[in-house]
């Protein structure tokens, strides 16, 4: 089945620098990767995902990268503010198990001001 | 955003209680999802709803029941459950049959298990 691996666990980051979180995924097959923020108490929220039909897509300060050949993508924050500090979770589809995903693990981005 | 509702957001049960959880969507997605959120593990997919029918299992132990009465509303029935039961349950939607969509989710229930 599908394994997800996500580095690093946990992040740090002064305010204005970048922060960037890879993930890797096992199954060749998968064609849909979304990444979601979780605030302390709150749900996880989409904040961008990418399809396997291209390989980067940026909304602002966020941007996704994807590398089908080596099964890695990663997410990209630029000038990073405190209010960015959550949990981030990356997620891999399962085409073979309709439209369900496999989560890593999560690293929890700090920024520090 | 207020499209996945689910009640209650904190739930204190003993182990020999009956309980359970609810989950209302309001965004017209025709499959509804149950997670189990633990510390530092990630998020378990535990049930799948697609058009009010089962499609996964995810090995969950039979003291988890769900139930999805219609597209818009999923339970989770619990018995007899056990310490390492507590956790976050959140509740996800999304819309099948047009590619790969992302689901929404809900803001969880806290169970805690005594």
């Amino acid at each position: 089945g599908e394994n997800v691996e996500q580095h690093p666990s946990t992040l740090s980051v002064q305010e204005g620098d970048s922060a960037v979180i890879k993930c890797t995924y096992s199954d060749s097959a998968s064609n849909y990767f979304p990444w979601y923020k979780q605030e302390l108490g709150k749900r996880p929220q989409l904040i961008i995902d990418i399809r396997s039909n291209v390989g980067e897509k940026k909304d602002q300060r966020i941007a996704v990268t994807l590398n089908k050949t080596a099964k890695h993508f990663s997410l990209h924050i630029t000038e990073t503010q405190p209010e960015d500090s959550a949990v981030y979770f990356c997620a891999a589809s399962r085409p073979n198990y309709g439209q369900n995903f496999v989560f890593g693990p999560g690293t929890r981005l700090s920024v520090l001001p | 955003e207020t499209g996945v509702t689910q009640t209650p957001r904190h739930l204190v049960m003993g182990m020999t209680n009956k309980k359970s959880l609810k989950c209302e969507q309001h965004l017209g997605h025709n499959a509804m999802y149950w997670y189990k959120q633990s510390a530092k593990k990630p998020l378990e997919l535990m049930f799948v709803y697609n058009f009010k029918e089962q499609t996964e299992n995810n090995s969950v132990p039979s003291r988890f029941s769900p139930e999805c009465p219609n597209s818009s509303h999923l339970f989770l029935h619990l018995h007899t459950l056990q310490p390492e039961d507590s956790a976050l349950y959140l509740c996800a939607s999304s819309q099948q049959g047009a590619g790969n969509q992302p689901q929404h989710f809900g803001d969880g229930t806290r169970l805690s298990i005594l």
